[in-house]
């Protein structure tokens, strides 16, 4: 059973179109994040949600927006791609703030063309 | 300001032989350090954290880490290093300024070679 599982795995898209990356977590953690991970490896906090509360909210374009409907689930949608939105996407979760781990989905390629 | 380093961006080791990659941290208050490893195309997954307690924390794989107050490092450690072990590792700090957020250091490659 995947802990942590995030679909699609891969995202290619034009400019200027609408995309959403679904987030899924069953270790009942009470906290979930979005990363975005660039082409150099740098990792850069998006989101993170505490029991469906907004708790972390960067400063990312409001382009992108996170909806938590539940604990369990953690999405993302992203408005109007630019080119500078490809990198890949990792939903995480965790327990137990501040101690707690984090374990981490496999990631979403968006490429954007 | 909290901030995590990681002054090598890569490190070279023959197999076999013991392993070190180097982190260092700037936060307020008792830190809470983290390791992770992330291999190519995969998410990352956690080694091992210090939270309090004992300075030599023993995780995942048969990695390591030593918690240097003095020093405000938390290097990662192998006794013997393998091919396998050929990753991106990530160190990372709670921040407990800012909604308990993880500070995390730019990476570094290890590479193994046989």
């Amino acid at each position: 059973d995947t802990a942590v599982s995030q679909t699609p795995k891969y995202l290619v898209t034009q400019m200027g179109n609408d995309k959403s990356i679904k987030c899924e977590q069953n270790l009942g953690h009470d906290t979930m994040y979005w990363y975005k991970q660039d082409s150099k490896k740098f990792l850069k906090i998006m989101f993170s949600y505490n029991n469906k509360e907004l708790i972390i909210n960067e400063t990312v374009p409001n382009r992108f927006s996170p909806k938590s409907p539940d604990k369990a689930h953690l999405n993302l949608h992203i408005n109007s791609l630019e080119l500078g939105d490809s990198a890949v996407y990792f939903c995480a979760s965790s327990l137990g703030q501040p101690t707690g781990e984090l374990f981490f989905g496999e990631g979403s390629r968006l490429t954007v063309l | 300001a909290q901030s995590v380093a990681q002054p090598e961006d890569q490190v070279n080791v023959a197999e076999g032989n013991p392993l070190t990659v180097k982190c260092t941290y700037s936060v307020s208050g008792n830190p809470y350090l983290f390791w992770y490893v992330q291999y190519p195309n995969r998410g990352l997954q956690f080694l091992l954290k210090y939270i309090t307690g004992d300075n030599l924390v023993k995780g995942s794989y048969g990695f390591e880490a030593e918690f240097n107050k003095s020093q405000t490092s938390f290097h990662l450690k192998k006794p013997s290093a393998l091919v396998s072990d050929s990753a991106l590792y990530f160190c990372a700090v709670r921040d407990m300024t800012s909604n308990y957020q993880l500070i995390w250091g730019a990476g570094t490659k290890l590479i193994i070679k046989p």
